[in-house]
């Protein structure tokens, strides 16, 4: 693994399944992040982590949950699915300074039907 | 609330030079970040500024003017492959970033 990867590419998900996104990072970063991306708005965080074991909540937590059980780590859950969450989804990780440069992951492309 | 305009997309022609614009206005700055975004990819880290000023890298250059809540990002030479996404983000009081919704640059032969 180089950096950060994300599964799956993308997914066709019917209303109200349970789904997990996942992420892992190889570059030791202490800070992961989950946002959204929608067509004409700009990224938006659903939650971080700023350390292994602890977790905030960003701008738009409703519906999602996520888990930091180790450095590497960092999956993000849709427990019921709904059409509003369809979009595309980024994990990107940080060393954890408060001004540290962000790396991204490709993506995945989620679609609630 | 917080706010981050930039132009949705820009038109320029390959050899020339663009100036990408983007205003903010965040709940305290800790600071403003440029990112590239190709279509289909995940954004890129372009350049950071803090200070007020121009940052020179390569054919990138970013200024920032912390009194009146303004950056922007030049290009020059373009290059086809300069097309993408460019994406402003300020840095808010709690060290959140405040993303804008991106300005697409079209790049024309």
């Amino acid at each position: 693994i180089a950096g950060i990867t994300q599964a799956p590419t993308s997914q066709i998900l019917a209303a109200g399944r349970r789904m997990t996104l996942r992420c892992t990072q190889d570059m030791r970063h202490n800070a992961m992040y989950w946002y959204r991306q929608d067509l004409g708005l700009g990224l938006r965080l659903i939650h971080y982590s700023n350390t292994a074991g602890t977790t905030g909540k960003g701008e738009v937590p409703d519906g999602y949950s996520v888990s930091r059980a180790n450095t590497d780590d960092f999956p993000l859950t849709l427990a019921s699915a709904v059409p509003s969450q369809t979009s595309v989804y980024f994990c990107a990780s940080g060393s954890g300074s408060s001004t540290d440069t962000q790396y991204f992951g490709p993506g995945t492309r989620l679609t609630v039907l | 609330g917080q706010n981050i305009d930039q132009p949705t997309e820009m038109t320029a022609t390959e050899g020339a030079i663009v100036q990408i614009n983007c205003t903010y206005q965040t709940s305290g700055f800790n600071g403003l970040f440029w990112y590239q975004q190709h279509a289909g990819e995940a954004p890129t880290f372009l350049s950071y500024n803090v200070l007020d000023g121009l940052e020179e890298k390569g054919r990138f250059s970013s200024f920032l003017s912390r009194s009146k809540g303004y950056s922007y990002l030049l290009l020059k030479e373009l290059q086809m492959k300069d097309s993408a996404s460019y994406l402003c983000a300020a840095l808010d009081s709690n060290y959140q970033l405040i993303w804008g919704a991106g300005t697409k640059l079209i790049i024309k032969p």
